[in-house]
């Protein structure tokens, strides 16, 4: 059974920053792209990035609201993904979701991270 | 900044069938931005059901079909079971970024 399980969600303030990370366990992710996706509390699914595999460079993509913030790393040899973010703000208040690529289809559970003073 | 653009609500008849749209601001929507649908119930985490198009996952049910229809991806439920309400979201890619649509809430009375 795949199983993709995100953890380092918390309460943080505006400014600090924040390591997520996802485990995942029956897939290697080592040939597949990964991605962030959030959700904020009511409010409709929004993608963070992607990494490519190694063997494709490994290179990293970011959408717009997050770009220059965060950084999406991969650990191939522990099967883990990460998502540092720094410089966090109020808006940054969401679940966070850690998927395969389009063709593997995996989602996590999420990891909530809130940004509030 | 590119915008998908879903139907915010539709509503749907058990055993019926219904058609979801997904546009972008861009133009036509093509097979090159390789079309996702996502289903996502209450409380609960998103669940693939298409990709590239017309694509199934393995638990992806047969009465749930995608297409490009007029310059835009579809999703069509054909026999819709009450299990169906749920939101449903569209992915599309562009290049080197992604976006999702709104969001379609599905209600079947």
């Amino acid at each position: 059974e795949v199983q993709l399980v995100e953890s380092g969600g918390g309460l943080v303030k505006p400014g600090e920053s924040l390591r997520l990370s996802c485990a995942a366990s029956g897939f290697t992710i080592s040939n597949a792209w990964m991605n962030w996706v959030r959700q904020a509390p009511g409010k409709g699914l929004e993608w963070v990035g992607r990494i490519k595999t190694n063997a494709e460079g490994g290179a990293a993509d970011y959408g717009a609201p997050v770009k220059g913030r965060v950084t999406i790393s991969r650990d191939d040899s522990k099967n883990m993904l990460y998502l540092q973010m720094t410089s966090l703000k109020t808006e940054d208040t969401a679940l966070y979701y850690c998927t395969t690529g389009s063709y593997e289809g995996y989602w996590g559970q999420g990891t909530l991270v809130t940004v509030s003073s | 900044q590119t915008v998908v653009t879903q139907e915010p609500s539709l509503t749907v008849s058990p055993g019926g069938t219904v058609t979801l749209t997904c546009a972008s601001s861009t133009g036509a929507v093509t097979s090159s931005n390789y079309p996702n649908w996502l289903q996502q119930k209450p409380g609960q985490a998103p669940r693939a059901l298409i990709y590239s198009t017309s694509n199934k996952h393995s638990w992806t049910p047969a009465r749930f079909s995608g297409s490009l229809l007029g310059g835009k991806a579809a999703l069509t439920l054909s026999g819709v079971q009450p299990e169906d309400e749920a939101d449903y979201y569209c992915l599309l890619h562009y290049g080197y970024s992604q976006v999702f649509g709104g969001g379609t809430k599905l209600t079947v009375l």
